[in-house]
């Protein structure tokens, strides 16, 4: 098994719809999570870190779940420039691991 | 304020010529990261550092070295390059207490193709 699994991808949804991701983990001992996002031939940017509490940021919504060991993200609303290559990182002890990446594509 | 840099931002190699990947960063963070990321993939670890003085291996070091030269400087080192090692490369910083990590931020990245 990955130690990090994201949902398959590509998405491909309309303007203004909602989309949802999950990332799994298989480490129990990790302790921090994020959500990155990376457009195309450019390097990954921080979109939010994942808190236990959840944490939401204007139209993003992150949420973590150690019971199910997994991660999401919700973006409400989409826009066309939510389109992007999204990646979930967790840190098990004393390394970082990034899924694999889910592809998103907002249509007009 | 510069965060992570990287250079250079584009490089062709010929089969077996040598090269090395600077990477700085001004965030007093204590690790830092090389990560190569092939057309179509996810990120791949080569080595990290984290701490001045100690590097480790990531998931792919094999054709790769480096340096951590002081706490500001991670450098990659390609020793004698081939073309599986065209790639975009991502050096990353973080701040790391052995349990929790910052976010990572990453330099802009080299392109390197290898003919």
């Amino acid at each position: 098994r990955k130690e990090v699994e994201q949902d398959p991808g590509p998405f491909n949804v309309p303007e203004g719809a909602t989309v949802a991701f999950n990332c799994t983990y298989s480490n129990s001992a990790s302790q921090s999570f994020f959500w990155y996002r990376q457009d195309c031939r450019k390097e990954p940017k921080l979109l939010m870190s994942v808190y236990s509490s959840g944490n939401e940021d204007g139209r993003f919504t992150a949420q973590l779940n150690r019971a199910s060991q997994y991660i999401s993200l919700l973006i409400r609303d989409s826009k066309l420039s939510d389109s992007a290559t999204y990646l979930c990182v967790v840190n098990p002890p004393q390394k970082l691991v990034f899924g694999q990446g889910t592809r998103l594509t907002i249509n007009p | 304020n510069a965060g992570v840099t990287q250079t250079p931002k584009f490089q062709v190699l010929k089969t077996g010529q040598s090269m090395t990947l600077q990477c700085a960063q001004d965030m007093n963070h204590n690790s830092m990261y090389w990560y190569r990321q092939d057309p179509g993939m996810g990120l791949r670890l080569i080595y990290y550092s984290a701490s001045e003085g100690t590097t480790d291996k990531g998931e792919v070091p094999n054709g790769y070295n480096v340096s951590r030269l002081n706490k500001r400087e991670f450098s990659l080192r390609l020793e004698s390059a081939a073309p599986s090692q065209t790639s975009v490369y991502f050096c990353a910083s973080s701040a790391w207490d052995s349990v929790y990590n910052s976010p990572l931020h990453f330099g802009n990245g080299t392109r390197l193709t290898v003919t």
